[in-house]
């Protein structure tokens, strides 16, 4: 049974209107992820939350939010798209620490047009 | 920083070929090692870890042992299989020393593997 759930897996939205992508874990782990992989690119980490507080890194586009509502749901908030901003992107989560296993979700397809 | 480096592929192999995709790292301390890979149109799935030196870790025939005194984690697998084709990554995660409340993976470019029948 699947652990990390996106959706939609296949997202097309119009250059500049927003949208979102959704994640829920059935882990109860307490440190969810978002990562942004490009076609034969690593993923790379856009932000991660720590129970409720949130970490941004130090390159992510402002355009990227991000919400934790509670211990079991994120969501992905792209204000404006862009063209370049057409990727997989890959909710994970892991519990507390390092040395932890980060288990990923199935990935959201974006398409921007 | 922390970084990891994978050969190049792509990589082709037959069916019933050994395998064998290079990953050596570059980190202070000790960071836990995975190997992770992702078939087509899909996320990433955890193939095997391994936390310290010298552990190896193991899965679906695919096997990788923690070698702190070359740095490396290479992947391998005796006998592919049609199924296996898939690109495969290669991540680390913080060590002890900078250990902190989450896992950044720093990845590897990834290896594409086609095996033929």
């Amino acid at each position: 049974d699947a652990m990390v759930i996106q959706n939609p897996r296949y997202q097309v939205t119009q250059f500049g209107k927003p949208v979102t992508l959704s994640c829920s874990q059935t882990l109860n782990h307490n440190v969810m992820y978002w990562y942004q992989q490009k076609s034969s690119q690593a993923p790379k980490l856009l932000f991660h939350y720590y129970d409720k507080d949130f970490n941004n890194e130090a390159d992510t586009p402002d355009n990227f939010q991000s919400r934790r509502p509670n211990t079991s749901f994120c969501f992905l908030d792209i204000r404006s798209p862009g063209l370049g901003d057409a990727a997989m992107y890959l909710c994970a989560t892991s519990r507390t620490g390092g040395r932890n296993t980060i288990y990923f979700g199935e990935g959201s397809w974006l398409t921007v047009v | 920083g922390n970084s990891v480096t994978q050969m190049e592929g792509p990589v082709t192999l037959s069916e019933e070929a050994f395998l064998t995709i290079n990953c050596t790292y570059t980190a202070t301390g000790y960071p836990s090692l995975f190997w992770y890979v992702q078939y087509p149109g899909e996320g990433l799935q955890l193939l095997l870890k391994a936390t310290k030196a010298d552990d190896k870790g193991s899965n679906k025939g695919f096997e990788a042992t923690y070698r702190k005194e070359t740095t490396s984690f290479h992947l391998e697998k005796g006998s592919v299989q049609v199924s296996d084709s898939a690109v495969y990554f290669c991540a680390l995660s913080p060590t002890r020393s900078e250990e902190t409340s989450y896992g950044k993976l720093t990845f590897g470019q990834g290896t594409i593997l086609t095996v033929h029948p």
